[in-house]
């Protein structure tokens, strides 16, 4: 079967970093997003990832390890406004979106 | 603002009820999507329509019936529903189903409730 596995829930304090993991095993792969979903709100694009490595944006940094079925999120300098799901979507070969059950992401002061 | 607008944002209904969501794309997108999420689960695809074609049901119940008119609006009509489709129902769209970093934009939902 199909799988995304991220952590349920993470803390962090404000200006610090925090990194959320997210392993996948699927049947192919067409790339691996990630989504931001604030609580009662839509989700909203943050990056995507089909080649090995780190894509930077802004405070936000994703990479991923095709070889290892593996990517991280990397936050950098937090905010409060940084409290919400973190969402790992990874294309499958059909072009499915797999969706990982989400990581909540609490940022302290 | 996603460019994306779903109507109604909330929804009760009840089990012998019919009723019908409504997704809107402003975007130009050619592949519009429905999804179920539920509480602590991932995201489910329940529909998929590129150039108004259905192209992806995943064995949905038939109590659910999707519409696509043309590639801008989408619709979700729902009868005898159970309890268990309690669940927040959002809709999405992208340029086309795969190339590329096609990313999907997502509506804000509508937080249905089945009594």
């Amino acid at each position: 079967g199909q799988n995304i596995d991220q952590p349920t829930e993470m803390t962090a304090t404000e200006g610090a970093i925090v990194q959320i993991n997210c392993t996948y095993q699927t049947s192919g792969f067409n790339g691996l997003f990630w989504y931001q979903q604030h609580a009662g709100e839509a989700p909203t694009f943050l990056s995507y990832n089909v080649l090995d490595g780190l894509e930077e944006k802004g405070r936000f940094s994703s990479f991923l390890s095709r070889s290892k079925g593996y990517s991280y999120l990397l936050l950098k300098e937090l905010q409060m406004k940084d409290s919400a799901s973190y969402l790992c979507a990874v294309r499958d070969s059909n072009y499915q979106l797999i969706w990982g059950a989400g990581t909540k992401l609490i940022i302290k002061p | 603002e996603t460019g994306v607008t779903q109507t109604p944002r909330h929804l009760v209904m009840g089990m012998t009820n019919k009723k019908s969501l409504k997704c809107e794309q402003h975007l130009g997108h050619n592949a519009m999507y429905w999804y179920k999420q539920s509480a602590k689960k991932p995201l489910e695809l329940m529909f998929v329509y590129n150039f108004k074609e259905q192209t992806e049901n995943n064995s949905v119940p038939s109590r659910f019936s999707p519409e696509c008119p043309n590639s801008s609006h989408l619709f979700l009509h729902l009868h005898t529903l159970q309890p268990e489709d309690s669940a927040l129902y959002l809709c999405a769209s992208s340029q086309d189903v795969g190339t590329g970093g096609s990313e999907q934009y997502f509506g804000p939902g509508t937080r249905l409730t089945v009594t």
